[in-house]
């Protein structure tokens, strides 16, 4: 959805590097996701975050940490990468609707290798 | 604990000929269930969403899914399979709490043969 942008796209780092991904949308929603795709396990939620002051943890938040520098913004950091974060990563965001039912709508991805 | 389950890896199908793709979950309460596509280097898109009423949802490109409480099942159905519908599909229900958090299945690989 190019409402949803991601940088970067592909980045390939070393063990032990700090590497932030970033996230923006412009489709006004409050709430925004990072999750990770590794084959055969689907996504999973790595932080979320409800507004700029209410950040919370997924269920695989060790090794990362979070930034939500504005509505629209939300920043994923690895502190010091090891190989096991390699993966795709996406970043979403949904409206707080009535119910919170609202489908998310994805970002295009950043593919991370760690070497 | 809430999960969701997409039992077969891949799925082939001919052109022309219908395709469903599995997906069953396990919740509490009521269950709100979504399917998305990926096709190569994309992000997720959106298909449909079953919240309440009607057990036959229909979605974009064609694609409709059949929710069946008694079987805890939502498979995703299209009449007529294209080859341009080839790609990874996900099932997903929401989590039961305020979070509006997304718990996703494995992913079925779609693969469409002309």
């Amino acid at each position: 959805d190019a409402d949803v942008t991601q940088t970067p796209r592909n980045r390939i780092t070393k063990t032990g590097k700090r590497i932030m991904l970033e996230c923006s949308q412009t489709k006004g929603h409050d709430r925004m996701y990072w999750y990770r795709q590794d084959p055969g396990l689907g996504l999973r939620l790595i932080y979320y975050s409800f507004d700029v002051k209410d950040i919370n943890k997924g269920e695989i938040s060790d090794g990362y940490s979070v930034s939500r520098q504005a509505q629209a913004k939300f920043s994923l950091s690895l502190e010091s990468a090891i190989p096991n974060q390699t993966a795709l990563y996406f970043c979403a965001t949904s409206d707080f609707g009535r119910g919170s039912y609202n489908e998310q709508f994805f970002g295009p991805g950043t593919r991370l290798t760690v070497l | 604990a809430q999960s969701v389950a997409q039992p077969e890896d891949q799925v082939n199908v001919a052109e022309g000929n219908p395709l469903t793709v599995k997906c069953t979950y396990s919740v509490s309460g009521n269950p709100y269930l979504f399917w998305y596509v990926q096709y190569p280097n994309r992000g997720l898109q959106f298909l449909l969403k079953y919240i309440t009423g009607d057990n036959l949802v229909k979605g974009s490109y064609g694609f409709e899914a059949e929710f069946n409480k008694s079987q805890t099942s939502f498979h995703l159905k299209k009449p007529s399979a294209l080859v341009s519908d080839s790609a990874l599909y996900f099932c997903a229900v929401r989590d039961n709490g305020n979070t509006g958090k997304l718990i996703f299945g494995q992913g079925t690989t779609l693969q469409v043969k002309p």
